[in-house]
């Protein structure tokens, strides 16, 4: 079955610094990745996806990730953050091998932008 | 255009009730998706329908069900609430085949 993790349930950066949020996949063929980001009382908006193209996929608000097969990881950067940032984040996957599109999330990563 | 919308967005219910919520996908989207978010924790996996029919399953006990309408709407049935029926219900709309899924804002259903 597909897993992800997320590792620290929370991570608080400084405004300006550089935001690193870590996701590791469990799949012998490479699945469909994402990651979403959560707003108070809000539903899921989609940052960026990983489709088996470019392994450096660029997303909105000037997040990227990484597909690293070899470590099985797709992390999420911003080089600097800001204080909107501050938001849940799920990375999830979605299996590369047809059927219904069941999507696995992780347990999500909150993270705390510091003035 | 209007993004995936769900009605409810609040709703307050007693152990043993039943309760409807109801999710309108974007519009050209013909699969719905439904999933639980209890609080801390990632969404979980309930249903996914398209054509009008189950197309998968997550764990999740009987007394959940749900329906897809020929407008693609959908609806999610929760029979014989528990305690720990309380969560964000989520649904999440995608054209068939794409692997791209769109989410609503959610209804939040307090069981008391």
């Amino acid at each position: 079955a597909q897993s992800v993790t997320q590792l620290g349930s929370h991570v608080s950066v400084s405004e300006g610094a550089l935001v690193l949020l870590r996701c590791n996949y469990s799949s012998s063929v490479p699945p469909y990745l994402f990651w979403y980001v959560q707003y108070p009382n809000q539903g899921l908006q989609l940052l960026l996806k990983y489709t088996s193209a470019a392994t450096l996929v660029k997303g909105i608000n000037g997040f990227e990730a990484e597909f690293k097969k070899s470590e099985t990881s797709f992390h999420l950067t911003k080089p600097s953050a800001h204080m909107s940032d501050a938001a849940e984040y799920f990375c999830a996957v979605i299996p590369n091998s047809g059927g219904y599109q069941k999507v696995t999330f992780g347990t999500g990563t909150k993270l705390q932008v510091i003035p | 255009d209007a993004g995936v919308t769900q009605s409810p967005t609040h709703l307050i219910k007693t152990r043993g009730q039943q309760v409807t919520l109801r999710c309108s996908p974007i519009s050209g989207h013909k699969s719905v998706s439904w999933y639980q978010q209890v609080l801390g924790q990632g969404p979980q996996f309930i249903f996914q329908y398209y054509e009008k029919e189950e197309r998968g399953r997550g764990n999740f006990p009987d007394r959940f069900s749900a329906r897809q309408f020929p407008n693609y709407s959908s609806e999610l049935n929760v029979n014989a609430l528990l305690l720990g029926d309380s969560a964000l219900y989520l649904c999440a709309s995608s054209l068939v085949g794409k692997n791209i899924q769109y989410f609503g804002a959610g209804t939040r259903l307090s069981v008391l």
